[in-house]
């Protein structure tokens, strides 16, 4: 089956510089790519994701790329601010239309500082 | 749109208990939910696959019988844990899928 990594486990950025969060997946099947803020005592938010078809996607603050070949994929955030800071997990699946299962990785705990 | 709820947000119960927690898509209908443990500060864990009328599918490793989950409608999959131990307490989460899954806020079940 899938097998996600992450890294970082943690990062600490100072308010205003970038964090880049990286991941990598093992089936190259997989052609769907989320990643989820989680904070504390909550569910995780979608915040974006990206398909296998695409190599970048920005959203203000937020971008990923995908690298297909390499089987990995990143989040990057530029002018962080301290509501930033949560927990933030990629996640990788096989989309086919209908309900796909999500094997997530093991999340980066994030924190601006001021 | 696409807004999950789940109830209740926590519960305390006694060891031998059943603890029942529903999960809701509030604006849209979902064929398909999906029901993950998480302990603190580790990752979300799938647990089973909830089809609107079918029986749950259910990940290697997790007890069919402990963990009862019934999808009775396009809006309502309900996970019950049958005979509660310490062990069990965790933060349970689910999501409704409709293309791209929503995740509800979770409850909190601490067994004592």
């Amino acid at each position: 089956g899938e097998n996600v990594e992450q890294h970082p486990s943690t990062l600490s950025v100072q308010e205003g510089d970038s964090a880049v969060i990286k991941c990598t997946y093992s089936d190259s099947a997989s052609n769907y790519f989320p990643w989820y803020k989680q904070e504390l005592g909550k569910g995780p938010q979608l915040i974006i994701d990206i398909r296998s078809n695409v190599g970048e996607k920005k959203d203000q603050r937020i971008a990923v790329t995908l690298n297909k070949t390499a089987k990995h994929f990143s989040l990057h955030i530029t002018e962080t601010q301290p509501e930033d800071s949560a927990v933030y997990f990629c996640a990788a699946s096989i989309h086919t239309g209908t309900a796909s299962k999500l094997t997530f990785g093991t999340g980066t705990r994030l924190q601006v500082t001021l | 749109g696409a807004v999950v709820s789940q109830h209740p947000s926590w519960v305390i119960c006694k060891s031998g208990t059943s603890v029942k927690i529903e999960c809701r898509s509030l604006d849209f209908q979902a064929t398909t939910m999906f029901w993950y443990r998480q302990f603190p500060k580790q990752s979300l864990m799938l647990m089973a696959t909830s089809n609107e009328g079918s029986k749950a599918t259910y990940e290697q490793g997790v007890e069919k019988d402990k963990f009862l989950i019934n999808h009775a409608s396009l809006t309502l999959s309900t996970l019950t844990v049958t005979s509660a131990h310490p062990e069990d307490s965790s933060f349970y989460i689910c999501s409704a899928s409709r293309d791209e899954q929503f995740f509800g806020p979770g409850t909190r079940l601490t067994v004592l």
